[in-house]
């Protein structure tokens, strides 16, 4: 009964290093997204993925790119992190695609990447 | 783009006290998703609701869509309700999902 995992939960990077965020999901589920939080704010849409083999821009996708392995897996890539990007990053899952959603998402725990 | 405002921004309660949190938003929408966020950082879905009422326990939302808000009711208040309350909405071409900035709540016991 996993749900939505992402991993790491915990990440410490110098500018300009890489890392790439993980995310799978169980439930068979069409869509997926990427979003970050930062502090006292709500969450904003970095990437999403409606269906297997699409992925479309959010709100802020400058200094991010994912990819779509699969069904299950979305994964979110900082190519040359920068402190702004210091926030926590949530994956998010849906039943069905057309558009960003038309069914509740599920979100995982979230990774709280530090940029130093 | 659309915007979305949630109201207020932080309540403090006594347990076994009831609630109700607002969020307008000032255009056409495709779905609307109401997301607690507990102190442990973890957001969990608690209503989707593009129109009409549900209710789930205690908890129960109602979107009204052609006057563009939404409210979730809270009864009788348990110190697990603490967090913050997240509406969200997609436009009405689907292309994003906007999150409101979110309601603190506190429930003291």
């Amino acid at each position: 009964n996993a749900g939505v995992t992402q991993t790491p939960k915990f990440q410490v990077l110098k500018t300009g290093q890489s890392m790439t965020l993980q995310c799978a999901q169980d439930m068979n589920h069409n869509s997926m997204y990427w979003y970050r939080q930062d502090p006292g704010m709500g969450l904003r849409l970095i990437y999403y993925s409606a269906s297997e083999g699409t992925t479309d821009k959010g709100e802020v996708p400058n200094g991010y790119n994912v990819s779509r392995l699969n069904k299950r897996e979305f994964s979110l890539r900082l190519e040359s992190a920068a402190p702004s990007q210091t926030s926590v990053y949530f994956c998010a899952s849906s039943e069905r695609g057309g558009g960003v959603s038309n069914q509740p998402q599920h979100f995982g725990d979230g990774t709280r990447l530090s940029i130093l | 783009g659309i915007q979305v405002e949630q109201s207020p921004p932080d309540l403090i309660l006594q347990e076994g006290a009831n609630s109700t949190l607002r969020c307008n938003f000032s255009d056409s929408v495709n779905n609307l998703q109401w997301f607690h966020q507990n102190p442990w950082g973890q957001l969990i879905n608690l209503f989707y609701i593009p129109s009409g009422t549900k209710q789930n326990g205690r908890l129960s939302a109602t979107t009204v869509a052609t006057e563009r808000y939404s409210l979730l009711y809270i009864s009788s208040s348990q110190t697990t309700d603490s967090g913050v309350y997240f509406c969200a909405v997609a436009d009405s071409s689907a292309s994003k999902i906007i999150f409101g900035s979110g309601t603190r709540l506190s429930i003291r016991p």
